[in-house]
């Protein structure tokens, strides 16, 4: 049984470009969650998706949005790149059924920003 | 809104030896606690979480946690750790009407033969 797999692993763009992070869940799991990490920090919250809507955001811009699929994997964008958006990004993936439910971690994409 | 602080940055420890990490949150409602472990250049794997129950929650690897609601604290315990349990401890919470894991800063446990 395949766990959360996320792609790419490690990516380098410039200031001002645009990314995107890809996520699939793992086997039977509704929900994928999005954290950034940055070097010496724990977690931050960016948002959840569920039934392919956006349904808790943390406290990050627009600039950060989000979209889930049908067969529930999920997509981080990130529009105008800044340097201080150099981190890991994780993805973890859950059950719908609240915030009892453990979330499960990707490996994570490294995006170094220059 | 949930907070979490872990008291140890960094927590060196000889091989064998116990081990014990701190955590203490904040939160005006009933909260879910966890703790995570990252090893180098890896994602987050769950030890053990706390969701109601007897305060004492054992986890994987000889891992073991205990709720105190008065202290607001969720400290982690080793009886004897190995080389192989060298990596970073995070602390998080969960509302009980919330989605989102609000995680501490870390602490690093470097465990020295």
């Amino acid at each position: 049984d395949a766990g959360v797999t996320q792609s790419p692993t490690h990516l380098i763009k410039t200031r001002g470009q645009q990314v995107t992070l890809r996520c699939s869940p793992k086997s039977g799991h509704d929900t994928v969650s999005w954290y950034q990490q940055a070097l010496g920090q724990g977690p931050q919250f960016i948002f959840q998706y569920y039934e392919e809507e956006e349904r808790q955001r943390g406290n990050f811009p627009d600039r950060f949005s989000g979209h889930q699929f049908p067969n529930y994997s999920s997509e981080l964008n990130v529009n105008a790149l800044l340097l201080g958006d150099s981190a890991l990004y994780l993805c973890a993936s859950s059950l719908a059924l609240g915030a009892q439910e453990t979330q499960y971690f990707g490996p994570g994409t490294r995006l170094l920003v220059l | 809104a949930q907070s979490v602080t872990q008291l140890d940055s960094q927590v060196p420890v000889f091989e064998e030896a116990p081990v014990e990490l701190r955590c203490n949150y904040s939160s005006s409602v009933s909260v879910y606690l966890f703790w995570y472990v990252q090893y180098p250049n890896q994602g987050l794997q769950l030890l053990l979480k706390y969701l109601s129950g007897s305060t004492l929650v054992k986890g994987i690897n000889g891992f073991e946690a205990e709720f105190n609601k008065s202290q607001t604290s969720f400290h982690l315990r080793k009886p004897s750790v190995h080389i192989s349990d060298t990596a970073e401890y995070f602390c998080a919470v969960s509302a009980s009407n919330d989605y989102k894991l609000s995680f501490g800063a870390g602490t690093t446990v470097t465990v020295r033969a």
